[in-house]
C-alpha cells in the first residue's frame, strides 16, 4: 500500500472550513483513500473514502486531485466537537489487508 | 445496534500472568483486526483475520496470539505479558478487508 504523509497538527476557527491535506504520491490505480478520526482516546471513526472522484457525505467532503497524488478532507463548518486526530490511509481492494494508520493530523478547533 | 465490543475496558495485571482480551462484533463481518496505540506512535496493527480460521500478522505481532474460531469473535491473547505491552488496544471489524472498519471502545492494559 502507498504511504501517506500528513501535517502533524492544524488549527481551525469554529464555524470555518477545516481543510486537512494528505499526500499519497505513490498511490496506485486501485487504491482507495480512506479518512478516519479519533476523538481523545475513543475508537477511531470512519469518515469517508474515495477512489478518484470527489465524495461528500453528511460528515465531510473528500477532494482527490486529478493525478491522485494528494487529497483534502474538508469539514465545511468545523465545531469544537471536530477536535480530533485525523488519519488518512490508502488501501487497495485486493492483496494484503494490513493497515498502516500513521500518526495523523491533530486538528484543534478554536472557539 | 451494530457494534464491536471489547472486554475488559481496563485491566491492571502483573508480568507473566496470561490474559485474554475479548472482541465480539454483531455485524457478520468477515474481517477483524487488533491494534495497539502508544503515545507518539499512532495506531499499529497487531494481527488481522480475513475470515474464520484465517489470521495473519500485522506490524507488531510479537508477544501476542489470536484465534478466529467463530466469525463474531477475535480474542487477543497475551501468554506472558510484559511491561512493554502496556498500551491502549482497539479491536475493529469490517465486512471485507478493504472496507471501512468499525472500532471498539478500546481496552487499556497496564502490565506491572
Amino acid at each position: 500500500d502507498a504511504k501517506t504523509t500528513q501535517p502533524p497538527s492544524m488549527d481551525c476557527a469554529e464555524g470555518r472550513a477545516a481543510n486537512l491535506p494528505c499526500n499519497h504520491s505513490t498511490i496506485s490505480g486501485n487504491e482507495y483513500v480512506y479518512w478516519y478520526r479519533q476523538i481523545h482516546s475513543q475508537g477511531p471513526q470512519y469518515i469517508i473514502h474515495g477512489l478518484k472522484n470527489n465524495e461528500t457525505n453528511e460528515m465531510a467532503s473528500l477532494i482527490i486531485t486529478e493525478d491522485r497524488k494528494s487529497s483534502t478532507l474538508i469539514l465545511p463548518h468545523a465545531t469544537l466537537r471536530d477536535t480530533a486526530v485525523y488519519y488518512c490511509i490508502v488501501k487497495e481492494t485486493s492483496g494484503t489487508y494490513k493497515y498502516i494508520f500513521g500518526t495523523g493530523t491533530r486538528l484543534k478547533v478554536l472557539a | 445496534e451494530a457494534q464491536v465490543t471489547q472486554n475488559p475496558r481496563y485491566l491492571i495485571t502483573v508480568t507473566g500472568k496470561k490474559l485474554t482480551v475479548t472482541c465480539s462484533q454483531n455485524m457478520n463481518h468477515e474481517y477483524m483486526s487488533w491494534y495497539r496505540q502508544d503515545p507518539g506512535l499512532g495506531l499499529r496493527q497487531i494481527y488481522y483475520s480475513m475470515n474464520v480460521e484465517v489470521t495473519d500478522k500485522g506490524d507488531v505481532p510479537e508477544g501476542y496470539k489470536v484465534s478466529r474460531k467463530e466469525k463474531r469473535n477475535f480474542p487477543l491473547i497475551l501468554e506472558s505479558p510484559s511491561p512493554n505491552q502496556t498500551s491502549l488496544y482497539f479491536c475493529a471489524s469490517s465486512l471485507r478487508g478493504y472496507q471501512p472498519q468499525h472500532f471498539g471502545d478500546g481496552t487499556r492494559l497496564s502490565i506491572l
